[in-house]
């Protein structure tokens, strides 16, 4: 079955540092990819996607672009800041129409530190 | 635009006990997830409804699992009798149509079976 593997955290990092959250994923055909947060107290949110091979998806300096031939999903920001301390979730949709569940990965703590 | 509602946000009750969570959706949204998080997983897919029917329920625990969505808005999920790995946060999403259209998380309840 579908599946989504997560870099390990908990990720501890300065302000202005360099951020990447690898992401792997196991599905068959060309699966739709996603990267959700979850600040402290509040819900899941999306914060990129991309359908298809290839695809970047960005937002509030994030990227994330889709390759298939790696079947990975990494999740990058040049230079992180303090309230980007959240759990971050790669998630996946499948490829086929009618079969629409997301199946997410077991989420990465990142704590910045001023 | 108002986000998906759930209540309660907290619920302690002893095991054998029964539970209902209810949650209403993003207005005009066809589409409604139930999903359950254990600590330190990701989260898992309950059931899916497209308006008031079921798309999805293969990982529901049917046998004290249920929920419903009449008239295709609110919908609820009841648990009886719990268990004690049915401690868990219980989250609820919605989407205009499917999973390839982002879905938008409720705050979530957070069950606690002693």
């Amino acid at each position: 079955g579908d599946s989504v593997t997560q870099m390990e955290g908990p990720v501890t990092l300065s302000e202005e540092a360099f951020l990447t959250i690898n992401c792997t994923y196991t599905a068959t055909g060309y699966p739709s990819l996603f990267w959700y947060v979850q600040y402290p107290g509040e819900g899941l949110q999306l914060l990129l996607k991309a359908t298809k091979a290839d695809d970047k998806g960005s937002n509030k300096g994030f990227e994330a672009t889709y390759r298939k031939e790696t079947t990975s999903f990494h999740l990058e920001k040049g230079s992180v800041q303090v309230s980007d301390s959240a759990v971050y979730f790669c998630a996946l949709s499948p490829a086929n129409f009618g079969n629409e569940k997301l199946t997410f990965g077991t989420g990465t703590r990142l704590t910045i530190i001023p | 635009e108002a986000g998906v509602a759930q209540s309660p946000r907290y619920k302690i009750i002893e095991k054998r006990q029964s539970v209902a969570f209810w949650c209403n959706p993003i207005s005009g949204h066809a589409t409604l997830y139930w999903y359950q998080q254990i600590l330190g997983q990701g989260p898992k897919l309950l059931i899916q409804f497209q308006n008031n029917g079921v798309v999805d329920d293969s990982q529901l625990p049917k046998d004290r699992f249920s929920a419903e969505r009449l008239k295709g808005v609110d919908s609820t999920l009841k648990i009886q009798p719990a268990k004690l790995e049915d401690s868990a946060v219980y989250l609820c999403a919605s989407s205009l149509r499917g999973a390839t259209d982002t879905q938008y998380f409720g705050p979530g309840t957070r069950l606690t079976v002693l």
